[in-house]
């Protein structure tokens, strides 16, 4: 069965810092993988997936992942966070075999102290 | 162009009580699902659909039912709500699955909080 590890249920940095949210999976075949961003009182948006090709991955907002099968992670990263970028971010895994079933991550909570 | 929308947007049940949470899309969509969300433990698949007349269980459907006459609708039945069904519940949507085709994405709507007392 997939499953998602996120790392820290809350981050917090400070505007103009290094975003780090961390992700790792498990799968038993190869995976896709995907960041969702979820601001307050609002669905789900795909900031960026991973299915074939390239490992390294850019999405919205200036956020990217690098996709590491020798260390099953995906982690998102931003060079410089903004305060819009508080929100709650959710790593998720599915495969061509389910994949009509995403598995996401408990989430991680970003704070971006001014 | 609406995307996906949820009615009603709050609810309070009392336990036993039954009732339809509603969730349409106007995108031609043929896959959609519904999630609930629970602090600490992320989004759960419940149910999803592939097309009109074609459904299939998630992670968590115990206490839950779908149905899929319309491609754009696609209800989520609580039949005897209990207190452990208290949760925030999202429908999503897209062209043909949960997005492991290039440039295919789900679509949430904004979801529905339910409350049973």
């Amino acid at each position: 069965a997939q499953s998602v590890t996120q790392l820290g249920s809350h981050v917090s940095v400070s505007e103009g810092a290094l975003v780090l949210l961390r992700c790792n999976y498990s799968s038993s075949v190869p995976p896709y993988l995907f960041w969702y961003v979820q601001y307050p009182n609002q669905g789900l948006q795909l900031l960026l997936k991973y299915t074939t090709g390239a490992t390294l991955v850019k999405g919205i907002n200036g956020f990217e992942a690098e996709f590491k099968k020798s260390e099953t992670s995906f982690h998102l990263t931003k060079p410089s966070a903004h305060m819009s970028d508080a929100a709650e971010y959710f790593c998720a895994v599915s495969d061509w075999i389910s994949g009509n079933k995403l598995v996401f991550g408990a989430g991680t909570i970003l704070r971006v102290k001014s | 162009n609406a995307g996906v929308t949820q009615t009603p947007k709050f609810q309070v049940l009392k336990t036993g009580q039954s009732m339809t949470l509603q969730c349409a899309q106007d995108m031609n969509h043929e896959y959609m699902s519904w999630y609930r969300q629970d602090p600490g433990m992320g989004l759960r698949l419940i149910h999803y659909s592939v097309g009109a007349g074609i459904t299939d269980q998630g992670e968590v459907p115990n206490g839950y039912n779908v149905s899929r006459s319309t491609t754009e609708d696609f209800p989520l039945r609580l039949l005897s709500a209990a207190p452990s069904q208290t949760s925030v519940y999202f429908c999503a949507s897209s062209y043909g699955s949960a997005g492991g085709i290039e440039d295919e994405k789900l679509f949430f709507g904004s979801g529905t909080q339910l409350s049973v007392l």
